[in-house]
């Protein structure tokens, strides 16, 4: 079982629709939760993160943490065709200095005008 | 954030050979990290290197296969030596700021034959 799993996609959804993008794991170790958005041949990009429970907000992005579920999510308002990338879940846990990230295999979202 | 380049962008190499990544980054950083992304699979951390002393490998990484060096607060490189085709993926660099976030280079493509 890998220790991170997330949905491969793709996802597509049309423009202004919301988008639900969701991540298990199964460390209970686990204490920061970061996602990413990596467009083709390019490097990951970091969007934001969580510490622990609870939720985050950045403009269009709504990042929810829930230890009790091991699950993890990202929704996206107002989606926009520029949001078309792959979005990738990461997360660290002390033990490894929170150095470690681990990653899921990434959704591929697709957002059509 | 961190202005991170990678050399070469892409690369076409033939099995048994080595290629020498690259990877600059605009300020010092104590901690440097590679990873490995492979096709359809999570991005995966190979090794994380510290200026100054021996780079620390990951479970199922070793020095032989994938040599770093660090000689200041700015740049790293990593070698893929003696390739075979099962190390055709994208190699990224990144480095930590802020605590926790990690900022990634845009990849290296390395294709072997």
């Amino acid at each position: 079982q890998k220790e991170v799993e997330q949905d491969p996609g793709p996802l597509s959804v049309p423009e202004g629709a919301i988008v639900s993008l969701n991540c298990t794991y199964s460390n209970s170790a686990f204490q920061y939760f970061m996602w990413y958005r990596q467009y083709s041949r390019k490097g990951p990009e970091l969007l934001m993160y969580t510490y622990s429970s609870g939720n985050k907000e950045d403009g269009r992005f709504t990042a929810q943490v829930d230890k009790s579920s091991k699950y993890i999510s990202l929704f996206i308002r107002d989606s926009q065709p520029s949001d078309s990338a792959t979005y990738l879940c990461a997360m660290t846990a002390p033990s490894t200095g929170f150095q470690k990230l681990v990653f899921g295999t990434g959704t591929r979202l697709l957002v059509s005008p | 954030s961190a202005v991170i380049s990678q050399k070469p962008s892409r690369d076409i190499c033939q099995r048994g050979t080595s290629l020498t990544i690259q990877c600059q980054v605009d300020s010092q950083v104590t901690m440097m990290f590679w990873y490995r992304q492979q096709p359809g699979q999570s991005l995966t951390l190979i090794a994380t290197a510290n200026q100054g002393s021996e780079a620390t490998y990951e479970s199922g990484f070793v020095i032989d296969k994938f040599p770093i060096s660090r000689p200041n607060l700015t740049f790293s490189t990593l070698t893929v030596s003696n390739m075979s085709p099962e190390d055709s993926s994208i190699y990224l660099c990144s480095v930590q700021r802020g605590g926790i976030e990690q900022y990634f280079g845009p990849g290296t493509r390395l294709t072997v034959t």
